[in-house]
């Protein structure tokens, strides 16, 4: 399974936008990318996947170059209630996603 | 159900003790994980199912800790002989298929603590 890479932490104002990037080098060419959000005391809650280009939903965006090799997760206008912790996995129709690792800490302040 | 079913969840134990953790996936969803998470942790995984199978026992941190699934649906993980180091979030997924690109369901854990 591809191994993915994201910031520990990030903060921000509330009304701002946040993108959130994820390295995957060595992603497959079956591989979907998809992102999950965890709040405290809670179990993790899918966002939004994705394979190439841009995919919206009413969450976010995300957004994924030509080589696939990163993703970026978009959070248009963040609140307080989007604090959380978002984690980016990669995985295919030909194995299940395992590894969420330590994700990217949201931290967002009035 | 609605969506994924843990209990307890809150469990207390003492060293030494056994403890069982039941998971209730969504109706219907063959694939069913176990994932672990200590405190300021990501998810560490423990245990996939496929139906009642287990084709991925690799995360199982110890001869400690088992897994069974029953009738393709309910979930239990046994951990005997706690350890302080057993205390986490034992958080339960379940999914349509288990593959890698589908959207997994979480419960909402059981915060185990040994004391």
């Amino acid at each position: 399974l591809a191994k993915t890479t994201q910031p520990i932490s990030m903060d921000s104002y509330e009304g701002q936008e946040v993108n959130i990037t994820c390295s995957h080098n060595n992603i497959a060419t079956n591989d979907y990318i998809t992102w999950y959000q965890q709040f405290p005391s809670q179990g993790p809650r899918f966002i939004i996947q994705g394979y190439k280009t841009k995919v919206t939903n009413e969450v976010a965006s995300l957004f994924i170059p030509a080589d696939r090799k990163s993703s970026t997760l978009s959070l248009p206008r963040v609140s307080l209630s989007d604090t959380a912790v978002y984690y980016c996995l990669v995985g295919s129709n030909s194995g299940y996603a395992l590894n969420f690792g330590k994700g990217t800490s949201l931290l967002v302040t009035p | 159900g609605a969506g994924v079913s843990q209990s307890p969840s809150n469990k207390v134990t003492e060293k030494g003790k056994d403890v069982e953790l039941r998971c209730d996936p969504i109706s219907g969803h063959t694939a069913l994980y176990w994932y672990r998470q200590s405190l300021g942790q990501g998810l560490e995984f423990l245990i996939y199912f496929q139906g009642n199978s287990a084709p991925d026992k690799s995360g199982l941190p110890s001869d400690r800790f088992s897994a069974e699934r029953t009738g393709g649906s309910v979930s239990t993980l046994t951990i005997q002989r706690t350890q302080q180091e057993d205390s986490a979030v034992y958080l339960c997924a379940s999914s349509s298929g288990g593959q890698g690109n589908e959207k997994l369901f979480f419960g909402s854990g059981t915060q185990l603590s040994v004391l």
